[in-house]
């Protein structure tokens, strides 16, 4: 068990440019989920996956936000057009499909828009 | 709306002296809940997580936490605290059948030598 893997560990990038960001799951594991923590906060959800179906978006999630996971192993998150406020933590985690559907973090990308 | 809230945003305690840390949560029905632990620029590790049965739980790295339905409480304890405690810890709850976490907004412990 390698536990969940996430690249780049950080990323700098200038307002308007497009960034994506790549999360490996434990490797049994079925379930992917997104999320987002800004300083001082708790992480945020953004996106759950079950297999290679995206099955929900929060609405944190904005159009400039997209997510896949096509094979149901890695995924990927894209920001196109960033901001200065998408300027974050970007965490994944995965999970099984059994009672309680404890999570199990990445070490996230930070994520910097100058 | 479902929310847990962490009412204390940092704790300093001294080495060697207990620790309890509040967690307070508002769901329809007992969600699940779990504590996790950040240290700073990294991801998060699951501490211990209550799904039912006994309401006392022990978690890794001497960790325990009590759930109790009255009070809508699951706080974190720990009876002698070591240097290598200090981070931000976060409780968070999931509602049965759902699968996203909501989490409090973090308790920073800072340990005194």
């Amino acid at each position: 068990d390698t536990g969940v893997s996430q690249d780049p560990r950080h990323k700098i990038t200038k307002r308007g440019q497009n960034v994506t960001f790549r999360c490996d799951p434990i490797s049994e594991h079925n379930r992917l989920y997104w999320y987002r923590q800004t300083l001082g906060q708790g992480p945020e959800f953004l996106t759950y996956f079950q297999n290679e179906a995206q099955l929900e978006k929060s609405r944190l999630l904005s159009d400039r936000f997209s997510a896949e996971r096509p094979k149901g192993s890695f995924s990927t998150l894209e920001i196109q057009r960033t901001e200065q406020g998408d300027s974050a933590m970007y965490l994944c985690a995965s999970s099984l499909r059994v009672q309680g559907n404890e999570q199990y973090f990445g070490p996230g990308t930070r994520l910097t828009v100058t | 709306a479902q929310s847990v809230t962490q009412p204390d945003i940092h704790i300093t305690v001294s080495e060697g002296a207990s620790l309890e840390l509040r967690c307070n949560y508002s769901y329809g029905a007992t969600p699940y809940l779990f504590w996790y632990v950040q240290s700073p620029g990294q991801g998060l590790q699951l501490l211990l997580k209550y799904f039912s049965g006994d309401t006392l739980v022990q978690g890794i790295k001497g960790f325990e936490a009590e759930f109790k339905r009255s009070q809508s409480s699951f706080n974190l304890r720990k009876p002698s605290v070591h240097w290598s405690d200090a981070a931000e810890y976060f409780c968070a709850a999931s509602g049965a059948g759902s699968y996203q976490l909501t989490f409090g907004k973090g308790t920073k412990l800072s340990v005194i030598p």
